[in-house]
């Protein structure tokens, strides 16, 4: 069955430094997502992409982030200057329509930790 | 704006007991669509299931079942015949029309089901 697939698993980094989340979305799909989970909290949404341009953010994603799908199978978050609040887990999600009209499947997941 | 409320923070059951997690949700669209999604203690997210606001029919799925009742927006959860593997955290999650294609989550409920 097709999966979301991210890495790292886990990626530590020291706060200002610049960070690069990898994903793949399935392959046939059209829309993806990231989302980010502190512990222990709920998941929020962070950004949506669809045709090679952002359609949604939150107010989470502030300038220090970015997002990009470099060729035709990866989408990557980038998060330029770390702050210590950035440590979460951070996931992919990938839709063949847009949300709603179908459900978001998510990846594993990466664990950002800021130090 | 939407919202999304799970007010049970943690239930623990017995083996075998029937569990319900309840989910109620806020929105001023007509057309909405509601998920569960469910993060075991390796941290990723599985879908569960989908409900569009216009199909207010249960659902039964094995052991699960869901409950949607727009009169007092809720979307109930229930696990028949609970097992140690339905150990997980529960996430009941919104999106509505107007708000592109972001999942709202609640809270999440932490499952905990003891032999």
């Amino acid at each position: 069955e097709p999966e979301v697939t991210q890495t790292p698993s886990h990626q530590v980094t020291q706060m200002g430094q610049e960070v690069i989340l990898r994903c793949v979305p399935i392959s046939n799909h059209l829309y993806f997502y990231w989302y980010r989970q502190i512990l222990g909290q709920k998941v929020e949404f962070l950004v949506s992409f669809y045709n090679n341009e952002i359609s949604e953010k939150s107010e989470i994603f502030d300038d220090q982030f970015s997002v990009e799908r470099p060729d035709g199978s990866n989408f990557t978050l980038k998060i330029r200057s770390t702050k210590l609040e950035d440590s979460a887990m951070y996931f992919c999600a990938s839709s063949d329509l847009l949300a709603g009209e179908r459900e978001q499947y998510f990846g594993p997941g990466t664990r950002l930790t800021v130090t | 704006a939407q919202k999304v409320t799970q007010a049970q923070t943690e239930i623990s059951v017995v083996e075998k007991e029937d569990v319900t997690l309840d989910c109620v949700y806020e929105t001023r669209d007509t057309t909405y669509y509601l998920f569960w999604y469910k993060q075991p203690p390796s941290g990723e997210l599985v879908f569960l299931i989908r409900r569009n606001s216009f199909d207010e029919q249960n659902e039964i799925s094995g052991r699960y079942s869901w409950n949607f009742q727009k009169s007092t927006s809720s979307f109930n959860f229930t696990i028949t015949a609970s097992q140690v593997v339905d150990s997980a955290v529960y996430f009941c999650a919104l999106c509505q029309e107007t708000s592109g294609s972001r999942l709202t989550f609640g809270e999440g409920t932490q499952l905990t089901v003891n032999p």
